[in-house]
């Protein structure tokens, strides 16, 4: 399968620093990209959906100005966790999707990234 | 968008046949359903994908019956590698995209 490659795969910050994980389609145009957060035993949460070269949109409860999302090629978006607290460690996954119509199609997804925040 | 239930966990041992249903009630039309397998700390696999009847790949087949409500992913044969978070999805592939949201998944344990 196509493959999707998140960098860097472990961050550790300073509480009050801003952290920029990416994401990128490495053998495929992702039209769609898809970013989510996962915290220890729990499901994926999804926190936003970026199409290439338009404004993110974010799920419910999700802080735009606090997770910012920059999808400006159809290979690279990038999470930049602003202002980091503790709160915001967890695993951050992003996933991609070419589809553009006709046939099915699946979403590839990063390896993930761990984010502790100190 | 569809919501899934799971069972949370399930236990099974190695040689076992492992099935694992999946209950969407409110699916679409338009939804198919997509399961993905997750190993602590990585990000989800792609598993199997089907519409409606059966579906197969090398490493698992699916079973949607008719009123696709429900969904079973049957594991022939499972090793101890096979111990993960399996998710089931349903989400709409004929409108621009699949939002994918998932719900808690299944832990399956596998022992020797």
């Amino acid at each position: 399968g196509a493959v999707v490659s998140q960098h860097p795969s472990r961050v550790i910050c300073k509480s009050g620093t801003s952290v920029k994980i990416e994401c990128r389609s490495l053998d495929f145009q992702a039209t769609t990209m898809f970013w989510y957060r996962q915290f220890p035993k729990q499901s994926l949460m999804l926190m936003a959906t970026s199409n290439e070269g338009s404004k993110a949109t974010y799920e419910q409860g999700v802080e735009k100005d606090k997770f910012l999302i920059n999808h400006a090629s159809l290979t690279l978006s990038t999470l930049t966790v602003t202002s980091a607290h503790p709160e915001d460690s967890s695993f951050y996954i992003c996933s991609a999707s070419d589809w553009v119509g006709g046939e099915n199609t699946e979403a590839f997804f990063g390896q993930g990234t761990r984010l502790t925040v100190v | 968008l569809a919501k899934t239930t799971q069972p949370i966990s399930m236990d099974s041992y190695e040689g076992q046949e492992v099935n694992i249903t999946c209950s969407h009630n409110n699916i679409a039309t338009n939804d198919y359903i997509t399961w993905y397998q997750q190993f602590p700390s990585q990000g989800p696999r792609f598993i199997i994908q089907g519409y409606k009847t059966k579906v197969t790949n090398e490493v698992a087949s699916l079973f949607i019956p008719a009123d696709r409500k429900s969904s079973t992913l049957s594991l022939p044969r499972v090793s101890l590698s096979d111990t993960a978070v399996y998710y089931c999805l349903v989400g709409d592939m004929d409108t621009g995209f699949q939002k994918l949201v998932f719900g808690t998944g299944t832990r399956l344990l596998v022992s020797p």
